[in-house]
């Protein structure tokens, strides 16, 4: 199956830092999405990227399809942006369509 | 709206006992997705539904089975529970058209399962 990889699996910032989180996959997909999985558990949607580059407020997200990768840009982060990011990828077979997780990237920001 | 529910938020069975894990929407998507996740790891899907009526087998489809009640509600069912089956469980929905996820998928809060 289709391998979702993503990195740094770990990064720890101080309050105000700028970073770059990045998801290869293996295979051709027909879209891609971004989520951040705050500490108490709750999965919540930042971006459906097929391809292109989004913005909203301090996160944006490129993803160069062909090339095989997305990168989710954090900006000026703050605490409530510590938790787990999430890349997945929805691969479309005959069967239907479905979501492949990455491992995800833990990040803790600092005070 | 409501968005993606899930019943119940924790539950602890033993060993061979049953449950079955109850999802609703609310915002008539026609596809819906049961995942689980275990420590430190992403989700992995177990089942989803791409339109009413309609199921099939994920990456972890093995001691699990799905109902598809309705457009609305998507049930997960562990038969005979193992303790390798503990772990988060959440379930999803998303708008699909002509085969593709025309969208993102949406998320419940998840239901914490421990299987003793």
């Amino acid at each position: 199956g289709i391998q979702v990889e993503q990195s740094p699996p770990d990064l720890i910032l101080q309050e105000g830092a700028n970073s770059t989180l990045r998801c290869n996959f293996s295979d051709s997909v027909n879209n891609l999405q971004w989520f951040h999985q705050n500490p108490w558990g709750q999965l919540i949607n930042l971006f459906y990227i097929p391809s292109g580059t989004k913005q909203n407020g301090r996160l944006s997200a490129t993803t160069v399809a062909t090339e095989r990768y997305s990168l989710l840009y954090i900006s000026s982060s703050q605490t409530t942006d510590s938790g787990v990011y999430f890349c997945a990828v929805d691969l479309w077979e005959t069967s239907g369509s479905r979501l492949t997780f990455g491992e995800g990237t833990q990040l803790t920001v600092n005070p | 709206n409501a968005g993606v529910t899930q019943t119940p938020k924790f539950q602890v069975l033993k060993t061979g006992q049953s449950m079955t894990l109850q999802c609703a929407q609310d915002m008539n998507h026609n596809s819906m997705y049961w995942y689980r996740q275990d420590p430190g790891m992403g989700l992995r899907l177990i089942y989803y539904s791409a339109s009413e009526g309609t199921t099939d087998k994920g990456e972890v489809p093995n001691g699990y089975n799905v109902s598809r009640l309705n457009k609305r509600e998507f049930s997960l069912r562990l038969e005979s529970a193992a303790p390798s089956q503990t772990s988060v469980y959440f379930c999803a929905s998303s708008y699909r058209w002509r085969g593709l996820t025309t969208d993102t998928q949406y998320f419940g809060p998840g239901t914490r399962l421990t299987v003793l």
